[in-house]
């Protein structure tokens, strides 16, 4: 069964304090990792997809690697606006993502 | 480009009703997936359409449907309510083949 789980459930930083979250998976046919961002009552927005061990994408403050069983986001130097839930996925199958339950991240100024 | 559009954006209601929630995808779009979003179990995979076609299901009972029409738009429907049904209900395009899905804003489902 294909599984995903993200650690830690929960962050709280400093602003300026950098940090990571961990993305770990079991998958028989990976189709891609995926990393998305939640708001509060908003649908979640995408922001990575890696495809292969030592792949790495970037987007502002936000770092995502990859390798065989897990995955990475490292935060450098965040700000109170990157306070969400940061959500890890798995594609398997057409169009299918499973997804971990998600880190939940404050970061307070 | 505008992006996934759902609605209603909020419903209440009864126990043992039925509700249909309706999704446009991304332009160009022709994969529509839906997930159900709950505090404690996270986001699950419903089911996924292409072309008018069922290609994928989750693990969820029958109650739970859905279908695409032509244009790619997409319904889900739940019969027979129950209060475990409460949740946010996302809708997600991509194109396809292609695992990189854009989510819309969800339609938040409360059942009394």
């Amino acid at each position: 069964e294909d599984q995903v789980t993200q650690s830690p459930e929960a962050l709280r930083l400093q602003e300026g304090e950098s940090s990571s979250l961990n993305c770990s998976y079991t998958v028989s046919g990976l189709r891609g990792l995926f990393w998305y961002r939640q708001d509060p009552g908003k649908g979640p927005e995408f922001l990575f997809t890696l495809y292969s061990a030592g792949e790495e994408k970037e987007k502002e403050r936000l770092k995502a690697t990859l390798t065989k069983k897990e995955s990475f986001l490292h935060i450098t130097a965040p700000k109170p606006e990157d306070s969400a839930t940061y959500l890890c996925a798995v594609g398997t199958g057409y169009s299918t993502l499973t997804f971990g339950k998600g880190t939940m991240l404050l970061v307070s100024p | 480009k505008a992006g996934v559009t759902q609605t209603p954006r909020y419903l209440i209601k009864t126990r043992g009703q039925q509700v249909t929630l309706s999704c446009s995808p991304i332009s160009g779009h022709r994969s529509v997936s839906w997930y159900q979003q709950t505090p404690g179990q996270g986001l699950q995979f419903l089911f996924e359409y292409f072309s008018e076609t069922q290609r994928n299901k989750g693990n969820f009972p029958g109650r739970f449907s859905g279908r695409q029409f032509s244009n790619s738009r997409s319904e889900m429907n739940v019969s027979t309510l129950e209060l475990g049904d409460s949740a946010l209900y996302l809708c997600a395009s991509s194109l396809p083949d292609s695992n990189e899905q854009f989510f819309g804003p969800g339609t938040r489902l409360t059942v009394l």
